[in-house]
């Protein structure tokens, strides 16, 4: 999809509170999907990638479940922290199996203390 | 721990003007990128470079862009002559194959007055 220009959808969650972040994409062919997390003034940071094969995988207080039927990737993030606050971008790739990126908009999540 | 460098951190130019982002990728990483990134809109995939040449472009990278590894250890971009709409940060990324995790730099900040 295109941008949603200056105004990002935005998360609040109270500290402590679980995050769920969701992502629509747009190939169905796509096998491979990234989450990245943006802070302020930095470049995207890796959180966690799903395979195309996979419904579910989990890290470290990260989840990220795929639902391939409709398109669609959540990012999940446990007990969230004020450091969770940031922008998180799903990305896919540019072309069928291709091995660079499109970039979702992005979800400002802000931690409430 | 090894990361993705980038310079200048914030370049202000005239309309016309050349432009050259510099990047130190992560050094055992074979494969490096450009992004970049409008104010407040989504990362975008500019062009992709493996065994000194470009291996994908998207449609933004146009003849006014040019990418080149002049040693063994640079990547730079140049823009020819700057457009207004060229003002952006400027991500470089690197990785060591073609699938996984894209390490990001802290980027550029190119702003066309």
């Amino acid at each position: 999809g295109e941008s949603v220009g200056l105004h990002l959808p935005t998360l609040s969650v109270q500290e402590g509170d679980n995050s769920i972040i969701n992502c629509a994409y747009s190939n169905s062919a796509s096998d491979y999907f990234i989450w990245y997390k943006q802070e302020s003034g930095k470049g995207p940071q890796f959180i966690i990638d799903i395979r195309s094969n996979m419904d579910k995988r989990q890290g470290q207080r990260v989840t990220v479940l795929l639902n391939k039927t409709v398109k669609h990737l959540s990012l999940q993030i446990a007990a969230t922290q004020p450091g969770d606050s940031a922008v998180y971008f799903c990305a896919e790739p540019l072309r069928n199996y291709g091995q660079n990126f499109v970039f979702g908009p992005g979800t400002r999540l802000s931690v409430l203390p | 721990e090894p990361e993705v460098t980038q310079t200048p951190s914030h370049q202000v130019t005239q309309m016309g003007q050349e432009v050259i982002l510099r990047c130190v990728p992560i050094s055992n990483h074979l494969y490096f990128y450009w992004y970049r990134q409008i104010l407040g809109q989504k990362v975008e995939f500019l062009v992709s470079f493996y065994n000194n040449e470009i291996s994908e472009k998207s449609e933004i990278f146009d003849d006014q862009f040019s990418v080149e590894r002049p040693d063994g250890s640079n990547f730079t971009l140049k823009i020819r002559s700057t457009k207004l709409e060229d003002s952006a940060m400027y991500f470089c990324a690197s990785r060591i194959q073609n699938t996984g995790e894209l390490f990001f730099g802290e980027g550029s900040r190119l702003t066309v007055l």
